[in-house]
């Protein structure tokens, strides 16, 4: 059981540049997560999803765009890269059960320049 | 909104020190607290959480209780090791949120021998 997986691990993008970011997890969890961590600051919630082909915003979405076509993938796209998404991504996931704990993957830790 | 606070860090403490970290939320309904580890270079792992007001989580020699009054969810250690240096993040979740997890800005963490 792999868990949560994410590539690339580290990236660096000029600004204007494109990319998506890659999670899968192998644990059949019907939600998953999009978090970004910045220095000194706790984890900020992008995306998220219920289930495959349903998707929502959560508090800091703008720069950003996601799908889920399956229960295991759920990437994380950038378009036209900017400074500010310099940060640490975090995808997560859970299953809609009793606390809904969160299994995180290692991060991607991006910087823009 | 809802919101969480946490004590600033760095934290340092002499081995075998007993450990606090305070933590203060702000939440309409009566959430799910969480404290989530983060050791360098990886993921954050779920440390113990607590679902109702008194309930008292516990995991690794860690502890938390779940204060409604004070709307509180401190974490107390008696005995840290150097292998707790990390940092540390409380969280809420609201029922009926999907799992959507609100974060404290994390207190780092540092055991000395």
């Amino acid at each position: 059981n792999a868990g949560v997986t994410q590539t690339p691990k580290f990236r660096i993008l000029k600004i204007g540049q494109s990319m998506t970011l890659q999670c899968t997890q192998d644990m059949n969890h019907n939600y998953m997560y999009w978090y970004r961590q910045d220095p000194g600051m706790g984890l900020k919630l992008i995306y998220y999803s219920v289930g495959a082909g349903i998707t929502d915003k959560g508090e800091v979405p703008n720069g950003y765009n996601v799908s889920r076509s399956t229960t295991e993938d759920f990437p994380l796209r950038l378009e036209l890269a900017a400074p500010s998404q310099t940060s640490v991504y975090f995808c997560a996931s859970s299953q809609p059960e009793g606390v809904y704990e969160q299994y995180f993957g290692p991060g991607t830790r991006l910087t823009v320049t | 909104g809802d919101s969480v606070t946490q004590m600033e860090g760095p934290v340092t403490l002499s081995e075998e020190a007993f450990l606090t970290i305070n933590c203060t939320y702000t939440a309409t309904g009566y959430p799910s607290l969480f404290w989530y580890v983060q050791y360098p270079g990886e993921g954050l792992q779920l440390l113990l959480k607590a679902t109702k007001a008194d309930d008292k989580g516990s995991n690794k020699g860690f502890e938390a209780t779940y204060r409604k009054e004070t709307t509180s969810f401190h974490l107390e250690k008696g005995s840290v090791q150097v292998s707790d240096s990390a940092v540390y993040f409380c969280a809420l979740s609201d029922r009926d949120s999907w799992g959507k997890l609100q974060f404290g800005a994390g207190t780092q963490v540092v055991v000395t021998p």
